[in-house]
C-alpha cells in the first residue's frame, strides 16, 4: 500500500509568480485535502476535493485553487504569489469526505517566495 | 469559532521521565479529536482519533484521553526517538473533513 506522495519537495519562486503542487493520494482513498503550515504553526485547512469537486474551503483567497483527477490525484495552484505564501504545503487523503475519518498526510512541499 | 490550544509549547524530558501534553478545545459539535506526531520538515504522522468523552487509546508509550473540554497525551518512560512536535486537531460538525490544529508541543527527550 503506497502512502501519500507530493512533488516537488522544495521550490523557490518570486513574488507574483504562479506555482503548481502535486499530490498522489493513498491507494483506495477518494478524498484529498490541502493544508498550509507556516513555520512554528499548526497546519491550516485550505480546501477539500471529493469526486473531482471542491466540497469544502477554508479562509483562503480565490488565488488558491485546486483540481482532483479521476485517479484521485490532486493539484494545488497558487497565483500571484506573496511573501506570506512561504510555507510547507501538505496534502492529506482519506477514505471518505464525511466527518470522523482519519487523514493521512504526505511529506509536504516546501515553498519559499522571495 | 473552533479553537485548539496546546500546552506547554515546549517540553524537555529526561529519558524515562513520564509526562503529559494538554490540548484544550472549543468546538461546535465535536466529530473527532486527532493526535499527530510531526518530525522536522516532515508531514504529520497519524497517532489517534478520539470520538467521545471518556474514550482512551494507547500505542506503545503513548496514551490519549478525552474529556468534554480537553485531551491529554500521556507519554510513559519516553525514549529519545519520541522527540518530535505533537499536534492536536479537532473536526467540527461540518459535512467535510476540516481539521483545526493547535500550534503543537515540541518534545525533546534527552538520553
Amino acid at each position: 500500500e503506497t502512502g501519500v506522495t507530493q512533488s516537488p519537495t522544495h521550490l523557490i519562486k518570486t513574488r507574483g509568480q504562479q506555482v503548481t503542487l502535486r499530490c498522489s493520494s493513498q491507494s483506495g482513498h477518494n478524498t484529498v485535502s490541502w493544508y498550509q503550515q507556516a513555520l512554528g504553526q499548526g497546519p491550516q485547512f485550505i480546501f477539500q476535493y471529493y469526486r473531482e469537486e471542491e466540497n469544502g474551503r477554508g479562509n483562503f483567497p480565490p488565488r488558491f485553487s485546486g483540481l482532483q483527477f479521476p485517479n484521485y490525484s490532486s493539484e494545488l495552484n497558487v497565483n500571484a504569489l506573496e511573501l506570506d505564501d512561504s510555507a510547507l504545503y501538505l496534502c492529506a487523503s482519506s477514505l471518505s469526505s464525511g466527518t470522523g475519518g482519519e487523514l493521512f498526510f504526505g511529506e509536504g512541499s516546501r515553498l519559499t517566495v522571495l | 469559532e473552533d479553537q485548539v490550544t496546546q500546552s506547554p509549547e515546549a517540553l524537555r524530558l529526561q529519558e524515562g521521565e513520564s509526562s503529559s501534553l494538554n490540548c484544550s478545545y472549543t468546538v461546535s459539535g465535536l466529530r473527532g479529536l486527532f493526535w499527530y506526531r510531526q518530525d522536522p520538515g516532515k508531514g504529520p504522522e497519524f497517532l489517534f482519533t478520539l470520538y467521545s468523552a471518556g474514550e482512551e487509546k494507547e500505542k506503545e508509550r503513548l496514551k490519549a484521553t478525552l474529556t468534554k473540554k480537553e485531551s491529554f497525551l500521556h507519554i510513559t518512560a519516553p525514549k529519545p526517538e519520541d522527540s518530535a512536535t505533537y499536534l492536536c486537531a479537532v473536526q467540527a460538525g461540518v459535512s467535510f473533513q476540516k481539521l483545526v490544529f493547535g500550534t503543537g508541543t515540541r518534545l525533546l527527550v534527552s538520553p
